[in-house]
This record gives structure tokens, C-alpha cells and sequence, in this order.
């Protein structure tokens, strides 16, 4: 089993639509974790971090479930320019410092 | 502010060619870390370094060295270029006194190809 999952895509939605994805950790000791964007042969860029109690950025909201080993993302009233490539990251302490792993993405598509 | 700096952006080698990746950051982070990206796959972790004179490996590190002399350089080190080391290579930083929370900053990526 991968130690970060995601399901591949493409999500291929108008615009206006809410989307959510959902990524899976497999270590249960991962600290802390993020969702990054990727366009097209670009590099990452960081889009939120996610907290326990979850939160909110915008048209953004990241949330986490330790019991269910998720974390999920969702983007309402999706915009042309939210097309991209959607990693998530999960941290894991390893011999003192902290190491983070990507998933292989999740790719969105909106379309007019 | 330049951020993660990575030259250079692109590079074709032949197969056996040797090449350095060079990595450098100007906001004092201690981690480094450098990573592959293979087409439609997400990124593998290759070494990393949570501090000047202090490299390990990660997931990926077979046909690769780095050294970390100073703690705003990273480089990446090809001694025997093969075509499976065709990959766009991303650094990046993070700061630790925020411990796990501190997310990754990283440089523009350099896109290699080995012929």
C-alpha cells in the first residue's frame, strides 16, 4: 500500500461546481500535511495547510479525519483557472526531523 | 527575495555524462530537499539534508550524491547519466522552527533528459 493516495482524475467539471478530493495516508504518526497546486511543468506551489479542526481559505476549505487516516479538499464555485494538478502532502517525523511525502495528484479540469 | 534557485532549467546528457544540479536558497531554511518528477506521477524524494553537513537519503537515491557544505546550497550530483534519470528535478526548503508545520518552498524545477 502507498503511504499517500489519491485518486488520479481527471475530475472534469463546469464552472461553478464544487469539487472535493480526498487523499489517504497510511502512517497513522503523520504530523501535519498540506495541499499544494501544480500547473502544467511548473513547480508546486503551496495552496493550504490543513489543521485538525479544519479550515477555510477563500472558495478553499481543507479538512482532516485522523480516525480515517484522510484528508480532503474542497473548491466551490470552481473557476477556469483552478485547472491544475492537486498534490497532497502529508509530513512524518523520522529520526528528528520531518519528512514529507507527496501523493501522485489529482488532476481537475473546468470547463465553460 | 529570490526564494529556491535551481540551475539549470534545462539539460540533455548523453548516457554516461556526469552532471551537477545546483540548488541555493536565501532564507536561511535548515531542510533541503531534493525530488523527481516523473510524467503524471507524483514527486519521489531522492536526499535531503536538515542541516549544513548533514545529507540523507530518501526514497529514490540510487545514482545520485549531494553534499550540503553550506546551508544555503544543495547540489545534486549525476556521476553516470541513464536514460531513467530522465525526470524534471525539484528543490525545495523549509524552515524548522515550526517543526511539521512549516510547508515547502521550492525553486523552478530543472528538466533533464538522458540520451
Amino acid at each position: 500500500r502507498k503511504e499517500v493516495e489519491q485518486d488520479p482524475g481527471p475530475f472534469n467539471v463546469p464552472e461553478g461546481a464544487t469539487v472535493a478530493f480526498n487523499c489517504t495516508y497510511s502512517n497513522s504518526a503523520s504530523q501535519s500535511f498540506f495541499w499544494y497546486r501544480q500547473d502544467c511543468r511548473k513547480e508546486p506551489k503551496l495552496l493550504m495547510s490543513v489543521y485538525s479542526s479544519g479550515n477555510e481559505d477563500g472558495r478553499f476549505t481543507a479538512q482532516l479525519n485522523r480516525a480515517s487516516q484522510y484528508i480532503s479538499l474542497l473548491i466551490r464555485d470552481s473557476k477556469l483557472s483552478d485547472s491544475a494538478t492537486y498534490l497532497c502532502v502529508v509530513k512524518q517525523a523520522s529520526g528528528g526531523s520531518y519528512i514529507p511525502t507527496f501523493g501522485r495528484g489529482t488532476s481537475l479540469i473546468v470547463h465553460p | 527575495n529570490a526564494g529556491v534557485t535551481q540551475t539549470p532549467k534545462f539539460r540533455i546528457l548523453k548516457i554516461g555524462q556526469s552532471m551537477t544540479l545546483q540548488c541555493t536558497q536565501d532564507m536561511n531554511h535548515n531542510y533541503m530537499y531534493w525530488y523527481r518528477q516523473d510524467p503524471g506521477m507524483g514527486l519521489k524524494l531522492i536526499y535531503y539534508s536538515v542541516g549544513a553537513g548533514i545529507t540523507d537519503k530518501g526514497e529514490v537515491p540510487n545514482g545520485y550524491n549531494v553534499s550540503r557544505s553550506t546551508t544555503e546550497d544543495f547540489p545534486l550530483r549525476l556521476e553516470l547519466a541513464a536514460p531513467s534519470q530522465t525526470s524534471v528535478y525539484f528543490c525545495a526548503s523549509s524552515y524548522s522552527g515550526q517543526g511539521a508545520n512549516s510547508p515547502l518552498h521550492f525553486g523552478n524545477g530543472t528538466r533533464l533528459t538522458v540520451t
